[in-house]
């Protein structure tokens, strides 16, 4: 069955600190790929996705993930995290073949100010 | 543009009492997606539409819960009767395109079973 690991639960940064956040897909074919994101009190939105092309995809609010086919890995990241980023971050994987969408269990960033 | 809306946004029931969840997707999105969510934990898909077609409810417990799409549009999340495990954030979501597309999702509907 398709499966999305994310490997940090909770992860605590300062401000300025560089951000990364880890994604794996089980699923061997074709994948869409997406980041969600759901800042406080407020619902899941895109932060940004990777269908094909370019392997690097940025997003919104200076994020930018990297699809690694032969890691089956599409990690999230942001060089300099502000106070704002604080939120839960979802990683999610489709499987074109199969027409539907799985997701991660999230990590919850927490930035100190 | 308006959003994917739900209502309600907070339900509280005792157990073995029905409760029914409401979505509207945003317009012109032909895929709808009713998804559960846990504390700490991801969406998990229930159900999913393509119009008014059910396409993948294999993860809908079909013995309490069901749900309809009848004209393609808005779409019900019905338990009944309810457990105190169904306490959980009930997710719709919805998007232009079929399962693998961009989702939108609405506000939830926090459930909570005593």
């Amino acid at each position: 069955a398709q499966s999305v690991s994310q490997h940090n639960h909770h992860v605590i940064l300062s401000e300025a600190a560089s951000l990364e956040l880890g994604c794996n897909y089980s699923y061997g074919g074709t994948v869409n790929l997406f980041w969600y994101v759901q800042y406080p009190g407020q619902h899941l939105q895109l932060l940004l996705k990777y269908f094909s092309g370019d392997p690097l995809v940025k997003g919104i609010k200076g994020f930018e993930a990297e699809f690694i086919k032969s890691k089956f890995s599409f990690n999230l990241r942001k060089p300099s995290v502000q106070w704002s980023d604080t939120a839960e971050y979802f990683c999610a994987a489709a499987n074109t073949n199969a027409g539907k969408s799985t997701f991660g269990d999230g990590t919850t960033l927490t930035v100190k100010p | 543009e308006a959003g994917v809306v739900q209502s309600p946004r907070y339900k509280i029931i005792e157990k073995k009492q029905p409760v029914a969840f409401w979505c509207n997707p945003i317009s012109g999105h032909n895929t709808l997606y009713w998804y559960l969510q846990n504390l700490g934990q991801g969406p998990e898909l229930l159900i999913r539409y393509e119009n008014e077609e059910a396409v993948d409810d294999s993860q809908l417990p079909k013995d309490r819960f069901s749900a309809e799409r009848l004209k393609g549009v808005d779409s019900t999340l019905k338990i009944q009767p309810a457990e105190l495990g169904d306490s959980a954030v009930y997710l719709c979501a919805s998007s232009l395109g079929d399962g693998t597309d961009t989702q939108y999702f609405g506000p939830g509907t926090r459930l909570t079973v005593l």
